[in-house]
């Protein structure tokens, strides 16, 4: 099973400020790494595919980076709707796994 | 739109059976893989299974393999999971969802998700 790992788990930041999270892998995943984002009570919602490609409809604040074992996502300017909690996904083997999540809050 | 709605949520007891259903609509059903993931109250995300769209591959995670068994209808646009032998850390919020179309998804939309609380 490939176990992914989330850091940090929780970000302190600013409207306006830059948020980069990462996602590492066990093993090599190769691009197939995906981001979501979830709000309370909300289901979630893809942001990046293949690691750096947007969904459609994410605005162009949020990008992916990396390949193989480790990835990151970044918010270049945090909107007052980007607070929410990031879980990042591997879709390469079986079984499909998520990371632990990471929350990213007002400071 | 693609929509989907899952059903068949509630309360059971440990060693129970329920099942669940999703309704899609909103896009052509039988040309995307479609999976379950759950959430436990405050936790994170947990991939419980994956079907092709004949149904012809199935995957599972390891903890529900041999209890919960993943299926599709695909005249009638809807997805299950019969859920049996249920155990208290199967209380979750499940939530239904389509993979893009191409090889290795990812799951591009969801549904609102049902909750399925197992007491013991």
């Amino acid at each position: 099973e490939i176990v992914l790992t989330q850091s940090p788990d929780t970000l302190s930041l600013s409207p306006g400020e830059r948020a980069t999270l990462s996602c590492r892998a066990s093993q090599s995943v190769s691009t197939s790494l995906a981001w979501f984002q979830q709000k309370p009570g909300q289901a979630p919602r893809l942001l990046i595919y293949d690691a750096s490609n947007r969904a459609t409809g994410i605005p162009a604040r949020f990008s992916g980076s990396g390949s193989g074992t480790d990835f990151a996502l970044t918010i270049s300017s945090l909107e007052p709707e980007d607070f929410a909690v990031y879980f990042c996904h591997q879709r390469w083997s079986w079984p499909l796994t998520f990371g632990g999540g990471t929350r990213v809050e007002v400071k | 739109e693609v929509q989907l709605v899952e059903s068949g949520g509630g309360l059971v007891q440990v060693g129970g059976s329920l099942s669940l259903s999703c309704a899609a609509s909103g896009f052509t059903f039988s040309n995307n893989w479609m999976g379950w993931v759950r959430q436990a109250p405050g936790k994170g995300l947990e991939w419980v299974a994956n079907i092709q769209e004949y149904g012809s591959e199935i995957h599972y995670v390891d903890s529900v393999k041999g209890r919960f068994t993943i299926s599709r209808d695909n005249a009638k646009n809807s997805l299950f999971l019969q859920m049996n032998s249920l155990r208290a850390e199967d209380t979750a919020v499940y939530y239904c969802a389509r993979e893009m179309k191409r090889d290795y998804g990812p799951f591009d939309h969801w549904g609102q998700g049902t909750l399925v609380t197992v007491s013991s």
